[in-house]
């Protein structure tokens, strides 16, 4: 069971706005930076954002991270159908048997 | 660029041990943390543990007892092995370099393995 909560569905029109939340606690996003995953249907990972807010080269500007106290959140602006795909939040846990948690992910439907 | 990719049986026996190696290519293994992470089919990542180049460890404590993780730097290899293996450790296995704070910048293709008898 993951410390690192995600809404498990969310969905836009091609062009709209979606926000993908990841609820933590003070162990972890409350005290560690947030990295994002992209897993495309039946393929590995990709790094979409680390240290909350960083893309790494050639992910587009149109996805963006931010953390504010235990939360975290990836939009994803001016959706697109390639983005349809399932989206992981992570974060090291400071708990007493600390570990990298991922979130329970979240699948994204492009209408 | 540098490209990742898992080896090892694709059919372990419960009880048995399971063991896996990444080989990296177009680049060195030297100076990063590398890490296993698992995926059971349908559901989310679970972090396994990570190896830097030196063969310092970190492993989940949920699997800690069971995992050893090593590392050749002559072949440019790391190896995962986790042992009393269950039906529950059936799963892909990724092999993926730590940018930094484990972030996962490159990833294996990721390899299936099945525990059946």
């Amino acid at each position: 069971q993951s410390v690192l909560t995600q809404p498990p569905s969310a969905s836009g029109t091609p062009g709209q706005r979606v926000t993908i939340s990841c609820s933590g606690s003070s162990s972890n996003i409350g005290s560690n930076t947030v990295n994002w995953y992209q897993q495309l249907p039946g393929t590995a990972p990709k790094l979409l954002i680390y240290s909350n807010n960083q893309r790494p080269s050639g992910v587009p500007d149109r996805f963006s991270g931010s953390k504010s106290g235990t939360s975290a959140s990836l939009a994803i602006s001016g959706l697109q159908s390639e983005d349809e795909a399932d989206y992981y939040c992570a974060a090291w846990d400071d708990s007493l048997n600390a570990s990298y948690v991922f979130g329970t992910g979240t699948k994204v439907t492009v209408l | 660029q540098v490209q990742l990719q898992e080896s090892g049986p694709g059919l372990v026996k419960p009880s048995e041990t399971l063991s896996l190696t990444c080989t990296v290519s177009g680049g060195s293994i030297s100076s990063y943390y590398w890490s296993w992470i698992r995926q059971p089919a349908g559901k989310g990542l679970e972090w396994i543990g990570r190896i830097y180049t030196s063969g310092s460890t970190n492993y989940n404590p949920s699997l800690k007892s069971r995992v050893t993780m090593s590392v050749d730097t002559s072949k440019n290899q790391f190896s995962l092995k986790l042992s009393s293996v269950t039906a529950a450790d059936t799963a892909v296995y990724y092999c993926a370099r730590d940018l930094g704070g484990l972030a996962f910048d490159y990833w294996g293709q990721g390899t299936l393995v099945t525990v059946s008898s």
